[in-house]
């Protein structure tokens, strides 16, 4: 079963204005990463969040976990159309190692 | 560099053929591996992981056998493959040393017809 699921499923957005990505999962986790898929292509990890951790940035994304309610965001600013992808959340837990468990992903596409 | 080789891109295959999808990886040695299957539209399904030559985890019962004979080289098989076995298939590396993160290949479409 998947661990995590992102909500929207789909965002449609304007160049320039911002992309909010929520992603929530079941159980207690170590990490939660964000990764990007273009269409046809494999993933590229963005960003790693610890579960000690609040908030992290990356250039124009930025990235907030709040363990008490099992959810994450992933906010992308001033987006551009080559943000247009596929962004996933994926989990691993204690009793999980370092294998991932990915979301349902959130198809965004960026009008120019 | 970790590079992953994945091939073919794309695969057309008829119900009850074999299959075989080849993943190499470049890098540091020892990597742990897995493929992952994605339906069109969805994420990402664990189907075997591995931490070493000859070591192969299944995470879900199917239709599908993994191999690493090498330690970069992890091979995904089927003897008999089946409609449902469709979707893209991905080879994935942990960088290792601790680090949780993932490269992928560029993956395969499969398609059974």
């Amino acid at each position: 079963s998947q661990q995590g699921e992102e909500d929207p499923q789909a965002l449609s957005i304007q160049e320039g204005e911002n992309a909010t990505m929520n992603c929530s999962y079941k159980t207690s986790i170590n990490n939660l990463q964000w990764y990007r898929q273009n269409s046809g292509r494999g993933l590229v990890h963005l960003i790693l969040i610890r579960s000690n951790e609040r908030e992290k940035h990356s250039g124009r994304l930025r990235v907030t976990l709040d363990t008490s309610k099992k959810s994450s965001s992933l906010l992308i600013t001033a987006s551009r159309a080559a943000d247009t992808a596929s962004y996933f959340c994926a989990t691993d837990t204690k009793s999980s190692g370092d294998k991932l468990t990915f979301g349902t992903g959130t198809r965004l596409a960026v009008r120019p | 560099s970790q590079t992953i080789h994945q091939w073919p891109a794309t695969l057309v295959q008829p119900v009850g053929s074999p299959l075989s999808l080849e993943c190499t990886v470049e890098g540091t040695s020892n990597p742990n591996l897995y493929w992952y299957r994605q339906a069109a539209g969805r994420g990402l399904q664990l189907l075997f992981y591995s931490v070493g030559i000859g070591q192969i985890s299944s995470e879900v019962p199917q239709n599908l056998s993994a191999s690493r004979p090498q330690d970069r080289q992890f091979i995904l098989s089927s003897k008999k493959l089946l409609l449902s076995d469709s979707g893209f298939y991905l080879c994935a590396r942990g960088q290792g040393a601790g680090d949780e993160k993932l490269f992928f290949g560029s993956g395969t479409q499969l398609s059974v017809l």
